[in-house]
């Protein structure tokens, strides 16, 4: 177990709603960054967030928004669904330093898109 | 994008059999991870290399940085079948920040 949790692990949206993703991280760790994976392929940057703040993001649009918490836990949200957003959405935990530390995944939470 | 490559894509192999996947890049990397993800789980991390020329070994694995710093390899000999699942490097791509970009993965089916 990696202490990371995320919640919930499926869940089934319509086309256009929005829907928000949970995930606490590791004790310890101050750095959550948020992965989409498609079936069969890498897991693809979102973003990440370091203290509260955005601390980069991948290609992905601005309705793709998060959060960080002063416990920093994290949401992600996305607005506006389409069906290629369904996915798997991983968060991973990590203490920030460089060069960039162990990250530890949550399970993930399966979203599908109808 | 910043994009990482990996060869090959699948690689099925009888058990105690050597398998390598290899990791490309066209930019010059500040350093790389390697994850292993188990079919339904999730990435764990296996290692992280950040100079150049790094070797690194952990029991029948062995990992290695490329001197250029562009690419890198992850080595299992002798495979069993607890080796399944899928192999990715994550890099991060100088004055990319901290934020990874994974490779496509190669998935390794063991044949018992």
């Amino acid at each position: 177990e990696t202490g990371v949790t995320q919640s919930p692990t499926h869940l089934i949206k319509t086309r256009g709603q929005q829907v928000t993703l949970r995930c606490s991280s590791q004790s310890g760790h101050n750095t959550v960054s948020w992965y989409q994976q498609a079936l069969g392929q890498g897991p693809q940057f979102i973003f990440q967030y370091y203290r509260e703040e955005e601390n980069g993001r991948g290609n992905f649009p601005p309705r793709f928004s998060g959060l960080q918490f002063p416990n920093y836990s994290s949401e992600l949200n996305v607005n506006a669904l389409e069906l290629d957003d369904s996915a798997l959405y991983l968060c991973a935990s990590s203490w920030y330093g460089t060069p960039p530390t162990e990250a530890f995944f949550g399970q993930g939470t399966r979203l599908t898109v109808v | 994008g910043q994009q990482v490559m990996q060869i090959p894509q699948y690689q099925h192999v009888q058990e105690g059999e050597d398998f390598t996947t290899y990791c490309n890049s066209s930019t010059t990397l500040s350093n790389i991870q390697w994850y292993k993800q188990r079919p339904g789980g999730h990435p764990v991390f296996l290692i992280q290399l950040v100079k150049s020329g790094e070797v690194k070994k952990q029991k029948r694995l062995t990992f290695q940085f490329g001197e250029a710093k562009k690419n890198s390899s992850l080595h299992i000999t002798a495979t069993q079948t607890t080796d399944v699942g899928t192999y990715f490097c994550a890099a991060v791509p100088d004055n990319y920040g901290q934020n990874f970009v994974f490779g496509p993965g190669t998935r390794l089916s063991v044949l018992p």
